[in-house]
């Protein structure tokens, strides 16, 4: 089965702008969950996401926002764009509820690597 | 709170020599554990997981992980390295289900290099 997509795989913006990223899982996942790529900070979970609700959020600024639509595909957006956004942003999908949320694992896509001129 | 420490940021290693990667996990519960390989500008991939049961997990590629509440570690393991391995490795600690816990934390990662 196809795996998780992530679009767009490069972006380029400009400070100030703003930016959306594209998300869809595994079929049949329904949380989806993202999270934020540098050098110096590693790995940090930005949001969850389940049927449509966001369940978790990380500590990220609220200029970092999601959605999820009912196909379970997500969005994440990024307002007032600044240099040290710029980062590989992962999306991971998983099935999302009772213990078989993590019986699968995340299954993580390619990213969208995003660069803050 | 979760959190994960790999103590070594960088290993080297010859091919076909044995690899062992650290990582130590706190967390107050049982934990669901992970190890990911990530090659350079691709996302992560899942090596293998752990949740209950036998503590010796077998994973893909050739690799396995052990399990040990008692040092609250979870390091991962390869008899024999090929130079496809070289990349870099992150462990990660899982919450179980409920509440607010729909996160993977991950350890800060160990960049491995295999020389011919």
């Amino acid at each position: 089965k196809a795996g998780v997509t992530q679009t767009p795989r490069y972006l380029i913006k400009t400070r100030g702008q703003q930016v959306t990223l594209s998300c869809s899982p595994i079929s049949g996942h329904r949380s989806v969950s993202w999270y934020q790529q540098t050098p110096g900070q590693g790995l940090q979970f930005l949001f969850e996401y389940f049927s449509e609700t966001q369940r978790n959020k990380g500590n990220f600024p609220g200029r970092f926002s999601g959605r999820q639509f009912s196909n379970s595909r997500s969005e994440m957006n990024v307002s007032t764009l600044e240099l040290g956004d710029s980062a590989l942003y992962l999306c991971a999908s998983s099935r999302g509820e009772g213990q078989g949320n993590f019986g699968v694992g995340y299954t993580f896509g390619s990213g969208t690597r995003l660069t803050v001129v | 709170a979760q959190s994960v420490t790999q103590p070594d940021i960088h290993i080297t290693v010859s091919e076909g020599a044995s690899l062992e990667l650290r990582c130590n996990y706190s967390y107050g519960a049982t934990p669901y554990l992970f190890w990911y390989v990530q090659s350079p500008g691709q996302g992560l991939q899942l090596l293998l997981k752990y949740f209950s049961g036998d503590t010796l997990v077998q994973g893909i590629k050739g690799f396995e992980a052990e399990f040990k509440r008692s040092q609250s570690s979870f390091n991962l393991r390869k008899p024999s390295v090929h130079w496809s391995d070289a990349a870099e490795y992150f462990c990660a600690v899982g919450a179980g289900s409920g509440g607010s816990n729909y996160k993977l934390t991950f350890g800060k990662g160990t960049l491995l290099t295999v020389n011919p």
